[in-house]
């Protein structure tokens, strides 16, 4: 079956400090992917679409020059988080699609924890 | 605005049980639907996809369906098992224009007991 890889799988930062986390589609090309934050025990909020070769598209209240998206290529999307703080800990989540009839497949998740 | 509810929130039953999770959606304009299994700390498993054309889908001891003009969704686990503890998710895939997003409802947190 389709696979996404998603790394880190988790990261401790010093506050102020940026981090990166990639999300790449294994065996199939995504034309789509989407950022997804998860709180302990909550569901996954959609941060942002990422169509490869254009800009993300952000949610209402995500600050696209915080989480910078970049999906430049049909196998890999990243996210930036930069200048990071303590509130920015979190559970990131990536997903990965072809064709809009196909089903949209996860990687594993990103722990960041920024102390 | 896309809202997608779960009910129930939590759900504990001995092994061997039928059960059923419910998913509603306000805006039936939907192209596709889909069911996620999470487990603690972990990414989601995709278990069913529906199209929107689609009535049910099933996949081993997983059936789902879909009404989508009066934006319901059902997940049915037969002979559950310890091991189908996990949270459910269902999620709505919004496709117009220039317009591409994914909703998720709250998820079903599903304890099965031997």
């Amino acid at each position: 079956g389709a696979v996404v890889s998603q790394h880190p799988s988790w990261v401790i930062c010093k506050s102020g400090t940026s981090v990166k986390i990639e999300c790449r589609s294994l065996d199939f090309q995504a034309t789509t992917m989407f950022w997804y934050r998860q709180f302990p025990k909550q569901s996954l909020m959609l941060m942002a679409t990422s169509n490869e070769g254009s800009k993300a598209t952000y949610e209402q209240g995500v600050e696209k020059d915080k989480f910078l998206i970049n999906h430049a290529s049909l196998t890999l999307s990243t996210l930036t988080v930069t200048s990071a703080h303590p509130e920015d800990s979190s559970f990131y989540i990536c997903s990965a699609g072809g064709h809009y009839n196909s089903p949209l497949h996860f990687g594993n998740g990103t722990r960041l924890t920024v102390t | 605005k896309q809202e997608v509810t779960q009910i129930p929130a939590a759900l504990s039953v001995p092994e061997g049980e039928n059960l059923v999770l419910n998913c509603s959606f306000t805006d039936s304009a939907i192209y596709n639907l889909q069911w996620f299994r999470q487990d603690p700390g972990k990414g989601l498993t995709s278990l069913l996809l529906i199209q929107s054309s689609q009535r049910e889908q099933t996949s081993g001891r997983l059936n789902a369906s879909l009404d989508k003009s009066s934006g319901r969704s059902t997940l049915y686990i037969a002979a559950s098992q310890p091991g189908d503890s996990a949270t459910y998710l269902c999620a709505v895939r919004l496709i117009s224009g220039g317009y591409n997003k994914l909703i998720f409802g709250a998820g079903t947190r599903l304890a099965v007991h031997p």
